[in-house]
């Protein structure tokens, strides 16, 4: 089936430090990938649309200047948090699908703690 | 616009009972609609599925859902609950069209399993 991957799964930083978060469909290529924000005992939040070769769309809400997307490739999109502070801290999930499916592959999520 | 309605945001069931979770959802074009479980800090795996096939959807670990068009619902059931399925479950839709398959998740359900 299709995997996704991420990387690293914890990571924790210095508050004003940036971190990356690599996200990865293993076994398909992704022509679209989405990256969530999920706090303790709430749903998913959806942060931005990213889709390959293309600018991502962001959700109301959320700055695009703070949380910068690529997705250079058809297997590879990266969140990078600029600039971060301890209220950034949350579980960073993504999915990733295609046009030829009806649904999303998520990844294992990464745990972002701000310090 | 889509949402879904997850009434219910605990649920709590003895070993071998029937496990219930309640979705609802809003959509002003036929839906896709999804289950996912998610264990603690790890991302979500998609149990069951309806695209427009078969309202009655089966899917893994012994989860069914029935989508009803006049009730605007996609009930999650199980006829006999395991200590394995005490985790978040989230109810999920999307537009059949939707570029991208972009999903609007419901609250979320946490099971609590009782021995």
């Amino acid at each position: 089936g299709a995997v996704v991957s991420q990387h690293p799964s914890r990571v924790i930083c210095k508050s004003g430090t940036s971190v990356k978060i690599e996200c990865r469909s293993l076994d398909f290529q992704a022509t679209t990938m989405f990256w969530y924000r999920q706090f303790p005992k709430q749903s998913l939040m959806l942060m931005a649309t990213s889709n390959e070769g293309s600018k991502a769309t962001y959700e109301q809400g959320v700055e695009k200047d703070k949380f910068l997307i690529n997705h250079a490739s058809l297997t590879l999109s990266t969140l990078t948090v600029t600039s971060a502070h301890p209220e950034d801290s949350s579980f960073y999930i993504c999915s990733a699908t295609t046009s030829r499916i009806s649904e999303q592959y998520f990844g294992p999520g990464t745990r972002l703690t701000v310090t | 616009a889509q949402s879904v309605t997850q009434l219910g945001s605990h649920v709590s069931v003895s070993e071998g009972a029937l496990v219930l979770l309640r979705c609802n959802y809003s959509s002003s074009v036929p839906p896709y609609l999804f289950w996912y479980v998610q264990y603690p800090n790890q991302g979500l795996q998609l149990l069951l599925k309806y695209t427009s096939a078969a309202t009655l959807v089966k899917g893994i670990n012994g989860f069914e859902a029935e989508f009803k068009k006049s009730e605007t619902s996609f009930h999650l059931t199980k006829p006999s609950a395991h200590m394995s399925d005490a985790a978040e479950y989230f109810c999920a839709v999307s537009l059949v069209k939707a570029a991208g398959n972009k999903l609007t998740f419901g609250g979320g359900t946490r099971v609590l399993v009782k021995p």
